[in-house]
């Protein structure tokens, strides 16, 4: 099946300090998702991103779709304690099922 | 509105037992889903049924059985519980595909 890399891994930032995540595909996405999965808890829906060179913000939360529509970003300015948890993306190939990456956890140090 | 709501939350087996895991979601979706999540793994999809009457197999289907019972309902069965299916397991829907997903607390379930 379709993979989508993310990355990093984790990531521990001083709080205040941005904070972004990268999703990559070697093949054109239909569209991509990206989810908020708190410690303990289930994956939250963020934002959907459809079109070529979209971006959308949510409050401190900026995310963008690359023009070739192979990679996205999610982008956290001034991170607060509430920001901790797993990001994580999802991509959908054509009418393929969507395919999570392996997540990005975020920590925080006060 | 309760949403996506799993059974039980928390369940151990031992090797060779069989047991099913419950789903159900009060939000009239058609498509719902099962997934399975390993540390440094991500969400990996076991099953899944587009709608009412139908199911597929996912990434992962291996070892498992699914059955979409009516709209509401859609269950996953381990015939014979293996120390790899050791996961934490989320059932999931959507009102079509591609839509977003909205997930249930989960189901973290240990095979000794």
């Amino acid at each position: 099946g379709q993979q989508v890399m993310q990355i990093p891994q984790y990531q521990h930032v001083q709080e205040g300090e941005d904070f972004t995540t990268y999703c990559n595909s070697s093949t054109t996405l239909s569209n991509i998702q990206w989810y908020k999965q708190r410690p303990g808890g289930h994956p939250v829906f963020l934002i959907q991103l459809v079109k070529s060179g979209e971006v959308k913000k949510q409050k401190r939360l900026t995310f963008q779709f690359g023009e070739a529509k192979k990679n996205s970003s999610l982008h956290i300015t001034a991170t607060q304690t509430t920001d901790v948890g797993t990001y994580f993306c999802a991509a959908a190939f054509g009418n393929e099922k969507l395919t999570f990456g392996t997540g990005t956890r975020l920590t925080i140090i006060p | 509105n309760a949403g996506v709501t799993q059974t039980p939350k928390f369940q151990v087996l031992k090797t060779g037992q069989s047991m099913t895991l419950q789903c159900a979601q009060d939000m009239n979706h058609n498509s719902m889903y099962w997934y399975r999540q390993d540390p440094g793994m991500g969400l990996r999809l076991i099953y899944y049924s587009a709608s009412e009457g139908t199911t597929d197999k996912g990434e992962v289907p291996n070892g498992y059985n699914v059955s979409r019972l009516n709209k509401r309902e859609f269950s996953l069965r381990l015939e014979s519980a293996a120390p790899s299916q050791t996961s934490v397991y989320f059932c999931a829907s959507t009102p079509r595909e591609f839509y977003e997903q909205y997930f249930g607390p989960g189901t973290r379930l240990t095979v000794t």
